[in-house]
């Protein structure tokens, strides 16, 4: 069975700050997702990883794909309020038909 | 520019009832997915589904949940003869294509099925 591990589960930070945080897996993925989860809506996807090493950015988001595809990270510069969230990895296995979630790593930006 | 539409939003059953949730996918998209949610918890997945098939049900307990998407109509995920432990927010999600071709997931923003 493939898991994901996210870490830290909680973290609180102030206006302006840097973060990162990790989703790691002992399992290969053929490719991950990062997703944003607001309360009382449903995950919005913010990127797909593919490539091993790959990095993407989005903005002040920079997404990175370890290079054996079995751990990702994400790192947010100068945090905003609007970063606020629960942030899930998902990964899609070699043979599988579906994706596993992380449990996510709740991010809140205090102003 | 409709995304994935769920409805109900809430729903309450008592033990024993029927719940009956529906998943309309974005337009174009044949590939749907149901996942619950319990409070503080990432997604498990429950099942996958495309037009007419089941593709993967491993994460769907065997009895008392069943999922169908018909040729016309949304997908209904259905639980029978409800009890406490099945309260949980349902979410679904829908892909123009399956899993292996990276596709990304568009969700709808849940049913919250809570059971008295």
């Amino acid at each position: 069975t493939q898991l994901l591990e996210q870490s830290p589960q909680f973290l609180s930070i102030q206006e302006g700050e840097n973060l990162t945080v990790y989703c790691n897996s002992s399992s290969v993925f053929s490719s991950l997702q990062w997703y944003r989860q607001e309360p009382g809506e449903g995950p919005v996807l913010l990127v797909t990883v593919v490539t091993g090493g790959e990095v993407k950015k989005l903005k002040r988001l920079t997404f990175q794909f370890g290079d054996a595809r079995k751990d990702s990270s994400l790192h947010i510069t100068a945090a905003q309020p609007g970063d606020t969230g629960l942030y899930l990895c998902a990964g899609a296995g070699n043979y599988g038909q579906n994706f596993v979630f992380g449990p996510g790593t709740r991010l809140s930006v205090l102003p | 520019n409709a995304g994935v539409m769920q409805n109900p939003r809430h729903l309450v059953r008592r033990r024993g009832q029927e719940a009956r949730l529906r998943c309309s996918p974005m337009k174009g998209h044949s590939h749907v997915y149901w996942y619950r949610q319990l409070p503080e918890e990432g997604l498990k997945f429950m099942v996958y589904l495309q037009k007419e098939n089941i593709i993967d049900e491993s994460g769907m307990p065997k009895e008392r949940f069943s999922a169908e998407f018909p040729k016309e109509g949304p997908s209904i995920l259905r639980i029978q003869q409800v009890v406490r432990g099945d309260s949980a927010a349902y979410f679904c999600a829908s892909s123009p294509q399956g899993i292996g071709g990276n596709q990304p997931q568009h969700f709808g923003d849940g049913t919250r099925l809570s059971i008295l």
